[in-house]
């Protein structure tokens, strides 16, 4: 079985200061990719990044970040000087094997940035 | 091409009323999936076509749902007798699968279902 777990429910940091958003997986497949996306109040969910399980290079976008171990099977994403453009819920989310597009989604982070 | 797009945005519905919710893909895209979203919960795999076959139907789909996607283009999803449990929001995505590459979906806006 798949499951994915964020066990933040909800973080508030100051605008400006790092965030770390926690993921953790299980999956029994040994390729498989993992995502995270953001679901801002209007609720679309947008993609940020795919990574799959053969490449655990950590991996920065301006000023997010994720780090991908393979070892303890998380995916953490990091925000650094957080902005209030950041408030939403993000989602990590697990594509079990390749060819199988159907994703498993953790329950989310409400993730609020103080101005 | 402006992306998925779904219709409504909102529905208001009473209990044993028959909805119907509709999904423009991108238009090379050739799957299109549809999940539903609770309160505070990640969205759930409902179904999901590839062209105008339904591939895989997930058991928290019950026989008053039913999806189709005529000619491989839009989707649309029918619940019948709604129930107050079936207040969610209701999301759409597509994608283009090439094999064993997958980029990932790209999502709709949903159609948020309030059954009173």
């Amino acid at each position: 079985a798949q499951k994915v777990t964020q066990a933040q429910t909800e973080i508030s940091v100051v605008e400006k200061e790092d965030v770390t958003l926690d993921c953790v997986y299980e999956t029994r497949d040994t390729t498989y990719y993992l995502f995270w996306y953001k679901q801002p109040p209007s609720g679309e969910l947008v993609f940020l990044i795919r990574r799959n399980s053969f490449d655990e290079q950590n991996e920065i976008s301006g000023r997010y970040s994720w780090n991908f171990q393979k070892s303890t099977s998380s995916f953490n994403f990091t925000i650094t000087a957080s902005q209030v453009v950041d408030s939403a819920v993000y989602f990590c989310a697990l594509n079990p094997n390749f060819g199988n597009e159907k994703l498993t989604f953790g329950t989310g982070t409400r993730l609020t940035i103080i101005p | 091409d402006t992306g998925v797009s779904q219709n409504p945005r909102h529905k208001i519905t009473k209990r044993g009323q028959n909805v119907t919710f509709r999904c423009d893909p991108i238009s090379e895209h050739n799957r299109l999936y549809w999940y539903r979203q609770t309160l505070g919960q990640g969205p759930e795999f409902l179904t999901y076509f590839q062209n105008e076959a339904q591939l895989e139907k997930s058991r928290l789909l019950s026989d008053r749902f039913s999806a189709e996607r005529p000619k491989g283009s839009f989707s649309t999803l029918e619940i019948q007798r709604t129930e107050q449990g079936d207040s969610a929001m209701y999301l759409c995505a597509s994608s283009l699968s090439r094999g064993n590459n997958f980029d990932g979906y790209t999502f709709g806006s949903g159609t948020r279902l309030t059954v009173v």
